[in-house]
């Protein structure tokens, strides 16, 4: 099946410093990306889908200027915690969709990132 | 207000029995959804999905049904396996193939050997 894989997959950073996770679809192209956070306990929520080639839409309550995303090619996403603060301490996890799977079109997820800000 | 909700937060299932995990959601223009694992600090594995134009969708031990009338899926495991014992989440997705997906808050199942 298809493969996501983002990097790093766990960091540690001291709070007022930016971090970068980076989401790469391995086998296919992926016109959009989507990234989530996930509270322990908690489901995922949606914060930005990124498409390739235009500006990321972000979901309400989410900050476009602390959480920058880039979508620079059909295979890589990243998203930037700009100035982390311990709060923004989660487990993001992006996802991709295959623009050729058709009707199934499922998203494949990568395997998450652990962000931990001290 | 949470569109799709997973009411039980855990599921306890002996090996070799039905493990049955229910969502049920209140857009009535979800017309797609699927089931996702995932087992701690990995991202979800999809599982099954269903388009709602059916009612039933199965793929060897994982079955989906979809309730349209009562806004109603479950996901049947026959029969469950200690390999099964994950976090399910149900996903719903309306409107074309581009939008993205509402996540129930996910039920814990434990199969015991």
């Amino acid at each position: 099946g298809a493969v996501v894989s983002q990097h790093p997959s766990r960091v540690i950073c001291k709070s007022g410093t930016s971090v970068k996770i980076e989401c790469r679809s391995l086998d296919f192209q992926a016109t959009t990306m989507f990234w989530y956070r996930q509270f322990p306990k908690q489901s995922l929520m949606l914060m930005a889908t990124s498409n390739e080639g235009s500006k990321a839409t972000y979901e309400q309550g989410v900050e476009k200027d602390k959480f920058l995303i880039n979508h620079a090619s059909l295979t890589l996403s990243t998203l930037t915690v700009t100035s982390a603060h311990p709060e923004d301490s989660s487990f993001y996890i992006c996802s991709a969709r295959d623009i050729l799977a058709g009707e199934a079109d499922t998203q494949y997820f990568g395997p998450g990132t652990r962000l931990t800000v001290l | 207000d949470q569109q799709v909700k997973q009411n039980s937060p855990s599921l306890s299932v002996q090996e070799g029995r039905i493990s049955i995990l229910n969502c049920d959601y209140t857009n009535s223009m979800f017309d797609y959804f699927l089931w996702y694992k995932k087992y701690p600090a990995e991202g979800p594995t999809f599982l099954i999905s269903i388009s709602s134009i059916k009612d039933k969708n199965e793929d060897g031990r994982f079955t989906v049904f979809l309730n349209k009338s009562a806004k109603h899926l479950s996901l049947h495991i026959v029969p469950s396996q200690p390999g099964d014992s994950a976090v399910y989440f149900c996903a719903a997705r309306k409107g074309n193939a581009g939008n993205m997906l509402t996540f129930g808050g996910g039920t814990r199942l434990m199969v015991k050997p």
